[in-house]
This record gives structure tokens, C-alpha cells and sequence, in this order.
């Protein structure tokens, strides 16, 4: 159980075009989800909090008209880069909490590397 | 914002051998985690940890949950090739939805 997907696993793009990511919980309803930024040899950077049917959360320093985070059912978030530019290229990864209160546990998907040329 | 110290930061180690790794902060956490990523994939859950004290074990693993709530241990017994990755701990603090990660600890094992 516990299971999150991500599609696509990898995309190369071209500079200017955006690049929509989708995460889902496949065996378990998620209230929240999250996005990660995650760099060579680096630690995960939370990007932001997805809360099904309510706007997202960013964290500072993320522009959340760049990072477009859509929670539209309890099983899919969708993360849209807008406007990518190499900048932009990383592994993203997307993370499902199953649980309530102090059983909540964060279940990751396989990340999406993006390269924009 | 909060920060998790983890260490090592790196292990190399004899296949066989046992591993120990660990995350303090000066925060209390209401839970614990314990994560293991393999090269371009997504971490994936060892451990969970729910109560000050908590002793638990998956397999080979053994990961605490420190009394003082501000510390946690994960332990590795007779190590194999394929514990070969990244760990990571991260920390939920009371009231929050988001985790605090520590830095990773990146084990390599000799053959």
C-alpha cells in the first residue's frame, strides 16, 4: 500500500515552453500533497504544500507564478513550470501524506527530471 | 528555519559490517522518519516513528525515536551491497503538516 506515482519520469523541453508533472496517490486518498526541488548531491527543498480544494502554500523564495500547483481530487496534484528555463532543470519530486494527526506519514513518488535546454 | 543535523555525512564501509547513523535538533519533533533514496529515484519509507522512546525494527533496520524527542537513530545490521543509497531522516514538528529533512548520509559499501 502506499503507493504515489509521477508522470513523466523524465522531460526535455525547450526554453520557453511549459512542463505540467502529475503526482498521484494510487491506493489512498491524499488531503495534502507536496512538491520537492532536489539538487545534485543535495538534501530535498520543499517547494511547496499542495491541501486538496484550497490554494497552495509556498514556501519562501518559491514563485508560485513560475510553479503552478494544482489539488484538484484527493488522489492528483499537478505541478506546471511555466516558462522553463535551463534554470529551471532538476529532479522534482512529489510526496503524499497517508494517515491523520500524529500517524502521518509522507509517501514519496519517483521524482520527474526535468531538463530544459 | 529548522534544521536537522544528521550525521555522517558519509560512511564507507566493509560489506557485513554494521552501520549507524543519526539526527538531532534543537526542536521536538512529534514524529520521526527515516527515508532511503537510490540514485534518480524518489525516497522511499523505512521507518516511522510515532512516540518518545519508540523502539522499531524493519528487517536489518532498527531506528529510535530519542526520549528527549529531539534526536533519532537508525541502525544497520550486517550491511549488503544493496544498502547502498542515501538516508535521510526528517522531522515533523507539532502542529505541522511539512517535514524537516536532515542532510543525508550517503553509505557506500566495499566488497
Amino acid at each position: 500500500g502506499a503507493v504515489v506515482s509521477q508522470h513523466p519520469s523524465w522531460v526535455i523541453c525547450k526554453s520557453g515552453t511549459s512542463v505540467k508533472i502529475e503526482c498521484r496517490s494510487l491506493d489512498f486518498q491524499a488531503t495534502t500533497m507536496f512538491w520537492y526541488r532536489q539538487f545534485p548531491k543535495q538534501s530535498l527543498m520543499l517547494m511547496a504544500t499542495s491541501n486538496e480544494g484550497s490554494k497552495a502554500t509556498y514556501e519562501q523564495g518559491v514563485e508560485k507564478d513560475k510553479f503552478l500547483i494544482n489539488h484538484a481530487s484527493l488522489t492528483l496534484s499537478t505541478l506546471t513550470v511555466t516558462s522553463a528555463h535551463p534554470e529551471d532543470s532538476s529532479f522534482y519530486i512529489c510526496s503524499a501524506t497517508e494517515g491523520a494527526g500524529r500517524r502521518e506519514t509522507q509517501y514519496f513518488g519517483p521524482g520527474t527530471r526535468l531538463l530544459v535546454l | 528555519g529548522q534544521q536537522l543535523n544528521q550525521s555522517p555525512q558519509s560512511m564507507f564501509i566493509q560489506e557485513g559490517e554494521d552501520v549507524s547513523m543519526n539526527c538531532t535538533s534543537s526542536s521536538i519533533f512529534n514524529t520521526w522518519l527515516w527515508y532511503k533514496q537510490d540514485p534518480g529515484e524518489g525516497p522511499v519509507l523505512l521507518i516511522a516513528l510515532y512516540k518518545a522512546g519508540e523502539l522499531t525494527s524493519n528487517g536489518r533496520l532498527t531506528a529510535q525515536f530519542g526520549i528527549t524527542r529531539k534526536d533519532s537513530f537508525l541502525n544497520i545490521s550486517a550491511s549488503i551491497p544493496s544498502d547502498v543509497g542515501i538516508y535521510f531522516c526528517a522531522g515533523q514538528l507539532t502542529g505541522a503538516q511539512k517535514l524537516v529533512f536532515g542532510q543525508g548520509t550517503r553509505l557506500t559499501i566495499n566488497p
